[in-house]
């Protein structure tokens, strides 16, 4: 069974460009997560997709970040404005079903480095 | 305000020790998760703790959920450098949420 795939691996722009990262989840997985992990610290999640419908954006700077998870398959993020701040991990996960008890699925993630 | 602590954030032993690693919370969890994480990787889930005391191995690792719900112990037996990793633990924030909210995390490694 193929994994969670995101891409680019390896991002590297200077602040105020824009970047999109892509996520492709594990076939037949309703949930689907962004997550951004600065070094040394743990996941902080940005927002949640059940399907085609956002559960939680909360912690989303929505100014500057957008996603979208059309059709309820892939999903998409993207930044615009980056700033120095925002360089960290993007990792992408999903889950059968978006039961606290369930096992999330990470990706590789996607590095993104602003200058 | 982080939900879940761990401690230590870094832990650096020989081959062959025994090891704790804790995760806190002033919060209830209705369960909790630990994954294992290593470099240019995402995590990946080691166990699920749900019932209060419940105490889960999986070989050379041992996970244990507090009576209260509020913390979780992993106790790694004679360790080996094939342990070496970030140890993450998560849970939801609350009962009913969905949200999986992640610890600090700690750093771990075993030195030949």
């Amino acid at each position: 069974e193929a994994g969670v795939a995101q891409s680019p691996r390896y991002k590297i722009i200077e602040k105020r460009q824009s970047v999109a990262f892509w996520c492709n989840p594990i076939s037949g997985h309703a949930t689907l997560y962004w997550y951004q992990q600065i070094l040394g610290q743990g996941p902080k999640l940005l927002i949640q997709f059940q399907n085609n419908g956002v559960v939680d954006d909360s912690q989303l700077p929505k100014d500057r970040f957008s996603a979208e998870r059309l059709k309820g398959v892939d999903s998409t993020l993207k930044i615009q404005p980056a700033k120095l701040e925002d360089s960290a991990v993007y990792l992408c996960a999903s889950s059968l079903r978006g039961r606290n008890t369930g096992e999330l699925f990470f990706g590789e993630g996607s590095r993104l480095t602003v200058l | 305000t982080q939900l879940l602590e761990q401690s230590p954030q870094f832990l650096s032993i020989q081959e062959g020790e025994n090891l704790t690693v804790y995760c806190n919370s002033s919060s209830v969890f209705s369960s909790l998760q630990w994954y294992r994480q290593e470099p240019g990787e995402g995590p990946v889930l080691l166990v699920t703790v749900v019932t209060g005391g419940e105490v889960k191995k999986l070989k050379r690792l041992t996970f244990q959920f507090g009576d209260a719900r509020k913390d979780s112990s992993l106790h790694i037996t004679a360790a080996q450098p094939g342990d070496t990793g970030l140890y993450l633990c998560a849970g939801p924030p609350y009962f009913g949420n969905e949200k999986l909210t992640f610890g600090t995390g700690t750093r771990l490694t075993i030195i030949p």
